[in-house]
């Protein structure tokens, strides 16, 4: 039984450049969250997908920011013209959820870094 | 207003000691959960304990327990028997809304546990 996975881990990238994160959650999870961390700070919560359909959206996620998940399975995220702000942990978090007490089962994370 | 706070940004403690870890919050829901992640130094977020606000008892997970006091809008974590492993940072969370399908977790700052030899 494999948990969230993520990659890359560590992406290091030029202000301006594109960068696309992928998210592989649990297998039989239906419900799936992207969250992102800067330093000293708890995750911030950036969207989350039932299935394939993107349900909800943080003001976070601004026009720069893309997520898919286009078969219901992995996800990814996407930063176009990434800036020195965006420099972060990207958690990727996957749930099947039936009632309200169900955790999130968090991935790894990536860790941007942005120059 | 911060919808969790937490006071303590670090805690020391003796190896086997119990140790308590604040958490308050703030929301005007009937139905929300309560969470407590711990965050060792590899980044991974991990689950500890859970507990709902029309939970009647405190929850328990081994050797953590939560101190839920719903009038104080308080959650506390308690380690017992603290070991070596037990240091990193500690974030307690809620998801609001339960009855309207909410899924968004909202995350405190954070507390760093270190437990001493």
């Amino acid at each position: 039984d494999t948990g969230v996975s993520q990659n890359p881990r560590h992406k290091i990238t030029k202000r301006g450049q594109n960068v696309t994160f992928r998210c592989d959650p649990i297998s039989e999870h239906n419900r799936l969250y992207w969250y992102r961390q800067t330093l000293g700070q708890g995750p911030e919560f950036l969207t989350y997908f039932q299935n394939e359909a993107q349900l909800e959206k943080s003001r976070l996620l601004s026009d720069r920011f893309s997520a898919e998940r286009p078969k219901g399975s992995f996800s990814t995220l996407e930063i176009q013209r990434t800036e020195q702000g965006d420099s972060a942990m990207y958690l990727c978090a996957s749930s099947f959820r039936d009632r309200g007490d169900n955790e999130q089962f968090f991935g790894p994370g990536t860790r941007l870094t942005v120059l | 207003a911060q919808k969790i706070t937490q006071t303590q940004p670090g805690m020391f403690v003796q190896e086997k000691e119990a140790v308590t870890l604040d958490c308050t919050y703030d929301t005007s829901d009937q139905s929300y959960g309560l969470f407590w992640y711990k965050q060792p130094s590899s980044g991974e977020m991990i689950f500890l304990i859970y507990q709902g606000s029309y939970d009647e008892q405190n929850a328990t997970e081994g050797r953590y327990s939560l101190n839920f006091q719903k009038a104080r809008k308080s959650a506390n974590l308690v380690i017992s028997a603290s070991q070596l492993g037990d240091s990193a940072m500690y974030f307690c969370a809620m998801r609001e809304g339960l009855n309207f399908g909410n899924e968004k977790l909202t995350f405190g700052t954070g507390t760093r546990l270190t437990i001493i030899p």
